[in-house]
């Protein structure tokens, strides 16, 4: 069965920079697309960023360009994503999600999420 | 982007009622439009995807329909296990969006 497990989560200070990662089993890493989503307390879902299966092709949430990088190693089945110059409205649970098998960005699999606090 | 707007926010259903849910977007997004299910401290759970096919192990209670702008996500008799938030989110278009989530709860 499929299994996405994200850690990196914490209490940042605004301004600082944080790496999240997201470990990928059950499933062939390397030939899935893979996906961010986070949802701040008591808040709704909001799509981050998604990485192609082979790193090539990156596309980004407007709030978060120029500042969030997403990336991966499917040598170690492990989904990153790196924030830069964190923000208060960078709060938030961070998922990582797979790309559902099928035509089109639907996400069939999600992680149990990482808490980014961020707070001086 | 596409603005995807859910209505209602909140829907107070008892045990056993049907609950219909609503989904508008900004713009057509054809029939690339996806359900899920939100339970506090879970993972978010895919329920239906390309409008209308249910995800694997999603019961026959749940069905979906739409295209192009208007959407809906239909529970046939709500069991307990269903009270929950409900998002929509469109795959049309970069960037992927979603709606703003409906709470369904206990009447």
């Amino acid at each position: 069965q499929v299994q996405l497990v994200e850690s990196g989560g914490g209490v940042v200070q605004p301004g600082r920079s944080l790496r999240l990662s997201c470990a990928g089993s059950g499933f062939i890493f390397s030939s899935n697309d893979m996906h961010w989503v986070r949802q701040p307390p008591g808040k709704g879902l909001e799509w981050v960023a998604m990485i192609s299966y082979d790193g090539s092709s990156k596309h980004y949430a407007d709030s978060v360009k120029g500042r969030f990088t997403i990336s991966r190693d499917n040598s170690k089945n492990t989904l990153y994503v790196q924030i830069n110059s964190l923000r208060d409205e960078d709060t938030a649970v961070y998922y990582c999600a797979k790309k559902g098998t099928g035509v089109g960005h639907f996400l069939d699999s999600w992680g149990q999420g990482t808490l980014v606090t961020v707070s001086s | 982007e596409v603005v995807m707007t859910q209505s209602p926010a909140t829907l107070s259903v008892s045990p056993g009622e049907r609950a219909t849910l609503s989904c508008r977007a900004s713009q057509s997004v054809s029939s690339n439009l996806a359900w899920y299910q939100d339970k506090s401290g879970q993972a978010p759970r895919l329920l239906v995807y390309a409008a209308s096919t249910r995800a694997t192990g999603v019961p026959a209670r749940f069905s979906g329909s739409g295209s192009g702008t208007e959407f809906t996500l239909t529970i046939s008799s709500l069991q307990s296990e269903d009270f929950a938030v409900y998002y929509c989110q469109q795959y049309n278009n970069w960037p992927l969006t979603f709606g703003g989530g409906t709470k369904v709860e206990i009447k």
